[in-house]
């Protein structure tokens, strides 16, 4: 069974569009992330929420807003996609949260996202 | 921003060769992991480690976090193909996000 899964595994749109990334975990955490992974392989932390509740939203612009119906789900809206919005999208969860802790993240496989 | 710097960011070498990686930072973390993210897949965590100066090892791979859990290495002994991938280190601090670093691409050809 997939721990964290996330749909679509590949997006590819036009410039100006809108869209979601959706991602489950089945593994009962409280805690999921949504990362940014560019073309050079980093990996940059977007948001993070804990039971539902938004407790890392980093310097991401306003259209990438995130929602958690509930703690097993953490989808991702774009707005008015831009070319540099391309990437791979990758969600993880936690037990807990990570900080000052030892918590395993587990990832989902990605999205990859183009935009044109 | 808790940087993380890791060297060498590519590697290529022969299966069977012995390689080192560095994750380097001026900030202390409360622990640090690394992880491995193979092709088309999300990371997937190997070690963490959390005692200054403690070393883990698992199967062909030792992690060691600096004294002053500022730094780690990963080294891998008879590198095989199946270690291909890029080595990610992630500094947990005691608040705050997690910081992860700038990756290893690693290559082992047969």
């Amino acid at each position: 069974d997939t721990a964290v899964s996330q749909t679509p595994k590949y997006l590819v749109t036009q410039m100006g569009n809108d869209k979601s990334i959706k991602c489950e975990q089945n593994l009962g955490h409280d805690t999921m992330y949504w990362y940014k992974q560019d073309s050079k392989k980093f990996l940059k932390i977007m948001f993070s929420y804990n039971n539902k509740e938004l407790i890392i939203n980093e310097t991401v612009p306003n259209r990438f807003s995130p929602k958690s119906p509930d703690k097993a789900h953490l989808n991702l809206h774009i707005n008015s996609l831009e070319l540099g919005d391309s990437a791979v999208y990758f969600c993880a969860s936690s037990q807990a949260h990570l900080a000052g802790g030892q918590e395993t993240q587990y990832f989902g496989p990605g999205t990859r996202l183009l935009v044109l | 921003t808790q940087l993380l710097e890791q060297s060498p960011q590519f590697l290529s070498i022969q299966e069977g060769e012995n390689l080192t990686v560095y994750c380097n930072s001026s900030s202390v973390f409360s622990s640090l992991q690394w992880y491995r993210q193979e092709p088309g897949e999300g990371p997937v965590l190997l070690v963490t480690v959390v005692t200054g100066g403690e070393v883990k090892k698992l199967k062909r791979l030792t992690f060691q976090f600096g004294d002053a859990r500022k730094d780690s290495s990963l080294h891998i002994t008879a590198a095989q193909p199946g270690d291909t991938g890029l080595y990610l280190c992630a500094g947990v601090p005691n608040a705050g996000k997690s910081t992860f670093g700038d990756g290893t691409t690693l290559t082992v050809k047969p």
